[in-house]
């Protein structure tokens, strides 16, 4: 299957602090990228839907401007964490389909997720 | 918004058990996916059904669609230590979202 790396794997950061998150498609080029955030023993949830070249969308009660999505390249989106506060401390997932797999019906590829901690 | 539901939340058995798993969702689906998630790792796809098939195997994997009742299954048969994980049902919304259930945490004692 398609690999996603995401980097880095865990960061700590001091309160008030920006963070940048990376997600790469390996082997494949991914259009769209999905960006979840995970509490511990929770489900995953939908933050944003990242398609390359144009504005992220954003799910209801995710703030834009605290979690910005750039997916400048095919290959590459990333999930900066601005003015980061302790509540922000969570398990944020990337994944993405390819180009060539219809995003309605192809399977997603998941990273291994980044673990994300704000003193 | 989050649209599966899944029982039992948690799931202890011993090696050699099978593990049933089931997932509801609210919504009319293209297809509904099954996957696995390690603790503090990523998410493994296990499955994927579509909404025009019943039942669908994967080695020791089983997993059932009802459409009618909006409700699918995963069995994981013969058990091991191994499969001891997170699983989490998910279905793709119109838009191509995934939407995922709350998950169901299995723990197969050796």
């Amino acid at each position: 299957g398609a690999v996603v790396s995401q980097h880095p794997s865990w960061v700590i950061c001091k309160s008030g602090t920006s963070v940048k998150i990376e997600c790469r498609s390996l082997d494949f080029q991914a259009t769209t990228m999905f960006w979840y955030r995970q509490f511990p023993k929770q489900s995953l949830m939908l933050m944003a839907t990242s398609n390359e070249g144009s504005k992220a969308t954003y799910e209801q009660g995710v703030e834009k401007d605290k979690f910005l999505i750039n997916h400048a390249s095919l290959t590459l989106s990333t999930l900066t964490v601005t003015s980061a506060h302790p509540e922000d401390s969570s398990f944020y997932i990337c994944s993405s389909t390819g180009t060539s797999g219809s995003v309605l019906m192809g399977e997603q590829f998941f990273g291994p997720g980044t673990r994300l901690t704000v003193l | 918004s989050q649209q599966g539901e899944e029982d039992p939340q948690a799931l202890s058995i011993q090696e050699g058990e099978n593990a049933t798993m089931n997932c509801s969702y609210k919504t009319s689906i293209n297809n509904l996916q099954w996957y696995r998630q390690n603790s503090g790792r990523g998410l493994v796809h296990l499955i994927l059904i579509r909404s025009n098939e019943r039942e669908k195997h994967s080695g020791r994997l089983r997993v059932t669609l009802d459409t009618s009742k909006k409700s699918s299954s995963l069995l994981i048969t013969a058990s091991r230590a191994a499969d001891t994980a997170s699983y989490f049902c998910a279905t793709r919304s119109n838009t191509g979202k995934l939407i995922f259930g709350q998950g169901t945490t299995l723990q197969v004692k050796p």
